[in-house]
């Protein structure tokens, strides 16, 4: 499976906006990135995917770097409730052993300060 | 409600002991995943059906794990002989396919072995 790399942790406070990074240099052209988020004591939750363009829905935009080595989730404006681990994650959408399944890694943890 | 279903949240055993952890998935989800995550990790893939079958049960760390899904529904997570190292929280997750869309995961059964 392809690797993504995250920062271990950031810091934001309420109201403001964050800017999760993530790197994926060695993504296939098949690949999609997935954004994935878990509170504490849950289960994951799904936030947000994208293959090329940069898509935006109600909780948050994934802005794609033009080689698709990179992205950016973005939450416009932080709440505490979005204080979470947040994971990138390449699903393979074509083939391969990978097929379907999501691969998480550590994670970045999110930290929101009122 | 009409979310991923895992039951029992929390169970205790003893080394060596027997243990079955249930999911209900969301009704028509025809993609079933089971991962296991330990303090501090990102979940860990264990197996992923489609309809009945095993599609990919790469995850599974050897032959005291087995899933079952024999209805294409409630999958059953069979751990024999279980081991410390065994205790984790199992989450299970499910999606309308295999192959895109979002999963909706449980909050996970927490096995403890003493």
């Amino acid at each position: 499976d392809a690797k993504t790399t995250q920062p271990n942790s950031m810091e934001s406070n309420e109201e403001e906006p964050v800017h999760l990074p993530c790197n994926h240099s060695t993504i296939s052209g098949t690949d999609y990135i997935h954004w994935y988020r878990q509170l504490p004591s849950q289960g994951p939750e799904y936030v947000i995917h994208g293959l090329t363009s940069n898509v935006n829905n109600r909780m948050a935009s994934l802005a794609i770097a033009e080689d698709r080595k990179s992205s950016t989730l973005i939450l416009h404006r932080a709440t505490l409730r979005d204080a979470a681990v947040y994971y990138c994650i390449l699903r393979a959408n074509a083939g391969g052993t990978s097929y379907g399944k999501l691969t998480f890694g550590q994670g970045t943890i999110l930290t929101v300060h009122p | 409600g009409a979310g991923v279903s895992q039951t029992p949240s929390n169970k205790v055993t003893e080394k060596g002991k027997y243990v079955e952890l249930r999911c209900d998935p969301i009704s028509g989800h025809t993609a079933l995943y089971w991962y296991r995550q330990s303090l501090g990790q990102g979940p860990e893939f264990l197996i992923y059906f489609q309809g009945t079958g095993a599609a990919d049960d790469s995850g599974l760390p050897n032959d005291r794990f087995f899933a079952v899904r024999p209805e294409g529904s409630v999958s059953t997570l069979k751990i024999q002989r279980t081991e410390r190292g065994d205790s984790a929280v199992y989450l299970c997750a499910s999606s309308w396919t295999g192959t895109t869309g979002e999963l909706f995961f449980g909050e996970g059964s927490r096995l403890t072995v003493l």
